[in-house]
């Protein structure tokens, strides 16, 4: 059972141009969050997704970023016109339908540096 | 501050020796996780502690959970080389819906 895929692991971006980072959850899992980790910080959350559904979008800037989760294939979190704030890791979660606010299983992260 | 700080920001041991880290936050919650990152690496899950538990155990970690102090403790017994990551509580709320709030997090450092 193969556990929360990201990909890219490692993008690298110029200013101005957009990142696309994916995630596929586990599989049985309806429920994807995204969250953005700063250098030598903690995970901040950004934003909670079920399919086809922004359920929480409270932690996502309101300009540039935004997520989708469609009915088939993977989450997508876009950043348009990226900035040097933007270098950051960026983590997905996943959990089962039921329980969120319970474990959330996480992937190993894109690492986003904009230059 | 915010929700879910760790103490100490980092910490040095030697290998054998027990690690203790204490994590504070400031609202009501759900339950209460560890995390652990090894450097530039995903999360991995250690524990999950609910808000109706005292104590926990899995293995070498044993976490506490005081409600009435709104703190958590993770102790990491018989430390090895390999324990040397940064470790995250994490917070769950129902009136945050489903998102898990993070403190800044503890480096431990295990020294062989």
């Amino acid at each position: 059972n193969a556990g929360v895929m990201q990909n890219p692991r490692h993008l690298v971006r110029r200013r101005g141009q957009e990142a696309r980072l994916r995630c596929s959850p586990m599989k049985g899992h309806s429920h994807v969050y995204w969250y953005r980790q700063l250098p030598e910080e903690g995970l901040k959350f950004m934003v909670y997704l079920q399919k086809e559904n922004i359920i929480d979008e409270s932690g996502m800037p309101k300009e540039r970023f935004s997520a989708e989760f469609p009915k088939e294939g993977p989450s997508i979190l876009r950043i348009q016109q990226v900035v040097r704030g933007d270098s950051a890791a960026y983590f997905c979660a996943s959990s089962p339908p039921v329980g969120g606010i319970d474990e959330q299983y996480f992937g190993p992260g894109t690492r986003l540096t904009v230059t | 501050s915010q929700q879910g700080e760790e103490d100490p920001q980092a910490l040095s041991i030697q290998e054998g020796e027990n690690a203790t880290m204490n994590c504070s936050y400031k609202t009501s919650i759900n339950n209460l996780q560890w995390y652990r990152q090894n450097s530039g690496r995903g999360l991995v899950h250690l524990i999950l502690i609910r808000s109706n538990e005292r104590e926990k155990h899995s293995g070498r970690l044993r976490v506490t959970l005081d409600t009435s102090k709104k703190s958590s403790s993770l102790l990491i017994t018989a430390s090895r080389a390999a324990d040397t990551a940064s470790y995250f509580c994490a917070t769950g709320r129902e009136t945050s819906g489903s998102r898990l709030t993070f403190g800044e997090g503890t480096q431990l450092t295990v020294n062989p």
